[in-house]
């Protein structure tokens, strides 16, 4: 059972436009929500988190929006440059039982496009 | 800081051999996570561990696979015997936990194994 639902599992964009990629979870003891990139041949690199005190953060290009009430948080990578063209994952956490595993979401493959 | 050193980062082996994989934590993290990544099931968790200790196990797929934790920055990851079926590239990850720690996890470069 995937813990953690993600779309769409690929995404091509125009150099300059926005990339947004959505995640879902049922989990309401989630409270870490991070997204993660992954170039070929390279491991997943933290990219930003969130934890749900707050519906917005943003670092540079990069944001996640959260949705508390419809348990939703995407990703919008403002004016997508071909260096961004990597496969992303988010995932999310609980540390109500003192676990620190990520449920991951199943990725989504990002062409920007020169 | 060096980051996680996992070793070999290629492997190539027969079925039915014995495979080893490594994995060295960032030094001071204390939980250490394995993950097999594939295009068919994406990245999948088998085991993690903290302080030494195996946490959670179950997505380990059968009993082929094993994990141990000799030490504190050190894990192996051993299948035997291994099958066709186990090529993947298999990452570990390391985090420091805390209570309300921040769940970052540092992940390796992988090893790509390939099993004929």
């Amino acid at each position: 059972q995937q813990q953690v639902k993600q779309s769409p599992q690929s995404l091509i964009v125009q150099k300059g436009g926005i990339s947004i990629i959505n995640c879902a979870y049922e989990n309401t003891a989630f409270d870490y929500f991070p997204w993660y990139q992954q170039f070929p041949g390279k491991g997943p690199a933290l990219l930003i988190a969130i934890r749900p005190d707050v519906s917005e953060k943003k670092e540079g290009r990069f944001t996640i929006s959260f949705n508390k009430s419809a348990k939703q948080f995407s990703l919008h990578i403002m004016d997508s440059q071909p260096g961004d063209s990597a496969t992303y994952f988010c995932a999310a956490s609980s540390g109500l039982t003192g676990a620190n595993n990520l449920f991951f979401g199943t990725g989504t493959r990002l062409t920007v496009i020169p | 800081d060096a980051g996680v050193i996992q070793s070999p980062r290629h492997e190539v082996t027969e079925m039915g051999q014995e495979v080893t994989l490594r994995c060295k934590l960032i030094s001071g993290h204390n939980s250490l996570f394995w993950y097999r990544q594939t295009m068919m099931r994406g990245l999948e968790l088998l085991i993690y561990f903290n302080n030494n200790v195996p946490i959670d196990d179950s997505g380990m797929p059968e009993d082929r696979f094993s994990a141990k934790m000799p030490n504190a920055s050190f894990s192996t990851l051993k299948i035997q015997p291994s099958e066709p079926r186990d090529s993947a590239v298999y990452f570990c990850a390391s985090s420091l936990t805390t209570s309300g720690g921040k769940y970052e996890q540092y992940f390796g470069p992988g090893t790509r194994l390939t099993v004929t």
